[in-house]
């Protein structure tokens, strides 16, 4: 298993851009987060998503779409990026608890910077 | 309203000390709380976790206290290694199954010294 992958590693746009965060997972998980991490900031949800078609928002949502067509992958879009995007970004998945699961798994993360 | 605080911000420990960092939540729905692990340049990893209906949980080296009644939880490192040095971060969510929605502290970044 590949875990939880995300693309690409390292991102530098321009103010006012658009692009999409891609993130896969091949563990069969319903449920898939995304994170930022800022410094001195720990990790804040931006949106999650507990199966196929559902998503909701966490604390930190504005500036970024999600959508869940499949159990795999979970892309988040920046509608226009901001300076105030700049950071790491993590995808993570994991499966109900109660099904001897708890462990929510972290991908590799994506270092965006915003010009 | 940061509602998981956690101390210090860094610590220094030499090697085979005892490392330990605490964590304070606001939230008496909280009742899942996993520590994270983290390398540089690496995403977070689950180290260990607690439910509130123990007091503690140990794992090899490394134990986790809670004391529901000061909404506090803590993380002792035995034996502290130099590979420990990391960022450690404390999380809690709500409704024992929630593990996709968790609420960070802001970390500790540990330095074991040889």
């Amino acid at each position: 298993n590949a875990g939880v992958t995300q693309t690409p590693k390292f991102q530098v746009l321009k103010t006012g851009q658009s692009m999409t965060l891609q993130c896969a997972q091949d563990m069969n998980h319903e449920y898939m987060s995304w994170y930022r991490q800022d410094p001195g900031m720990g990790l804040r949800l931006i949106h999650y998503s507990v199966g196929a078609g559902i998503t909701d928002q966490g604390e930190v949502p504005n500036g970024y779409n999600v959508s869940r067509s499949t159990t795999e992958d979970f892309p988040l879009r920046l509608l226009s990026a901001a300076p105030s995007q700049t950071s790491v970004y993590f995808c993570a998945s994991s499966s109900p608890a109660g099904l001897g699961a708890d462990t929510q798994y972290f991908g590799p993360g994506t270092r965006l910077t915003v010009l | 309203q940061q509602q998981v605080k956690q101390s210090p911000q860094s610590l220094i420990v030499q090697k085979g000390g005892i490392s330990i960092i605490n964590c304070a939540y606001e939230n008496t729905a909280f009742d899942y709380f996993p520590w994270y692990q983290q390398f540089p340049g690496k995403g977070p990893a689950l180290l260990i976790a607690i439910r509130p209906d123990v007091s503690e949980k140990k794992e090899g080296r490394f134990t986790i206290s809670f004391n529901k009644s000061a909404k506090q939880f803590s993380l002792h490192i035995m034996d502290s290694q130099p590979g420990d040095s990391a960022t450690y971060f404390c999380a809690a969510s709500v409704g024992g199954g929630s593990n996709y929605k968790l609420t960070f502290g802001k970390g500790t970044l540990l330095t074991v010294n040889p």
